[in-house]
């Protein structure tokens, strides 16, 4: 079983939409979790970190469910401008550095 | 503030050459790492530094892939000889602590002919 497991789509949502991403771990001692944007021929680049508690950015939230293991990144009113490869990364403490899982590839559609 | 550097941007070079991709991390972070991507196997870390020693290298995929960091800000990246399978696009990140998020360079595309 792969350490960050994500459904790489692809995801084609039409503008104005809700959708949800979730990533599942394989570590259960993991420490801390990001999701991470990659547009097309660019670097990764950090959208969020996911807290406990769950978190929101604007239009972004972002939830860990601990005991199922998965992180989950929710878009709401999608723009054009969301369209790209989101990554779920994850710190196993054993490991000592990110994890990042292989992306979810987004479109939003006029 | 500036970011992760890295050069060359674009790299066009035939098999058998020796390639060198550089990268001078954010100042004041601690780790550096430098990874591969490719449309097959995604993004994979090669190697990463902390505080300028290697810490783990298992990534590297062969003895043809060296890596140094000889101060806090700088590293390269070493492909002796270089091969098409080489082919991709190489990123440098670099962090605070291990815990906190990676801040990536604009790569270095490479293709070996």
């Amino acid at each position: 079983r792969k350490e960050v497991e994500q459904d790489p789509g692809p995801f084609n949502v039409p503008e104005g939409a809700t959708v949800a991403f979730n990533c599942t771990y394989s570590n259960s001692a993991s420490q801390s979790f990001f999701w991470y944007r990659q547009d097309c021929r660019k670097e990764p680049k950090l959208l969020m970190s996911v807290y406990s508690s769950g978190n929101e950015d604007g239009r972004f939230t972002a939830q860990l469910n601990r005991a199922s293991q998965y992180i989950s990144l929710l878009i709401r009113d999608s723009k054009l401008s969301d369209s790209a490869t989101y990554l779920c990364v994850v710190n196993p403490w054993s490991a000592r550095q990110l994890t990042f899982g292989s992306g979810t590839q987004l479109t939003v559609l006029p | 503030d500036a970011g992760v550097i890295q050069s060359p941007r674009h790299e066009v070079t035939e098999m058998g050459q020796e390639v060198t991709l550089r990268c001078k991390p954010i100042s004041g972070h601690d780790y550096l790492f430098w990874y591969r991507q490719t449309m097959m196997r995604g993004l994979e870390l090669l190697i990463y530094f902390n505080n300028n020693v290697p810490i783990d290298d298992s990534g590297m995929p062969e003895d043809r892939f060296s890596a140094k960091m000889p101060n806090a800000s700088f590293s390269t990246l070493k492909i002796q000889p270089s091969e098409p399978r080489d082919s991709a696009v190489y990123f440098c990140a670099s962090s605070p602590t291990s815990n906190q998020p990676q801040h990536f360079g604009d790569g270095t595309r490479l293709s070996i002919l």
